[in-house]
């Protein structure tokens, strides 16, 4: 069975203060990591895709890198506006029946 | 470009009545997805589409019927309402069967 746990549940930082979210994954045979963002009332809004190990992808702030058992969602000198909920997702290999997701780190950044 | 667009926003529902949940999308892509996102628990997949025509269910499909008769449509059906069903419901489609594009979501309450 695919699990994806997401840590630390909640997190809260300072403006400027740079951190990073963990997503680690069991699956057979990944075809794809993904990272979203979820704001309040919102759906989820894609981020990124990571494919396999070593890959990384950059966007603004944010860093997502992936490894053979986790992923990192890197995020540097944020602003209050980053302050969402970031969700993980794995697609096992073999289909396309859906994603599997974590339960989310709620990021909440203090001006 | 709408998207991935959901009617309704929001509903309150009798336990043992029924609805239908509407999702239609315009980026022309051919998979398309249910999940409900409770707290604490994270998205789950209801049911899930490959094609038009085509219907699968996924991690959580009891209390659920789907059809896609159309390609940019996907209807989520609740045949007699249950309290375990309140939740928020996200509709996805996918061109790839890799990354979902979410829709705003429907908050469903049965009482």
């Amino acid at each position: 069975e695919d699990q994806v746990t997401q840590s630390p549940e909640a997190l809260r930082l300072q403006e400027g203060e740079s951190s990073s979210l963990n997503c680690s994954y069991t699956v057979s045979g990944l075809r794809g990591l993904f990272w979203y963002r979820q704001d309040p009332g919102k759906g989820p809004e894609f981020l990124f895709t990571l494919y396999s190990a070593g890959e990384e992808k950059e966007k603004e702030r944010l860093k997502a890198t992936l490894t053979k058992k986790e992923s990192f969602l890197h995020i540097t000198a944020p602003k209050p506006e980053d302050s969402a909920t970031y969700l993980c997702a794995v697609q096992a290999g073999g289909g396309a029946d859906g994603l599997t997701f974590g339960k989310g780190t709620h990021l909440i950044i203090q001006p | 470009n709408a998207g991935v667009t959901q009617t309704p926003k929001f509903r309150v529902l009798k336990t043992g009545q029924s609805m239908t949940l509407l999702c239609a999308q315009d980026m022309n892509h051919e998979y398309m997805y249910w999940y409900r996102q409770d707290p604490g628990m994270g998205l789950r997949l209801i049911h899930y589409s490959v094609g038009e025509g085509t219907t699968a269910k996924g991690e959580v499909p009891d209390g659920y019927n789907v059809s896609r008769l159309k390609k940019q449509n996907f209807l989520l059906g609740l045949e007699s309402a249950a309290p375990s069903q309140t939740s928020v419901y996200f509709c996805a489609s996918s061109l790839t069967g890799l990354e979902a594009f979410f829709g705003q979501g429907t908050r469903l309450t049965v009482v």
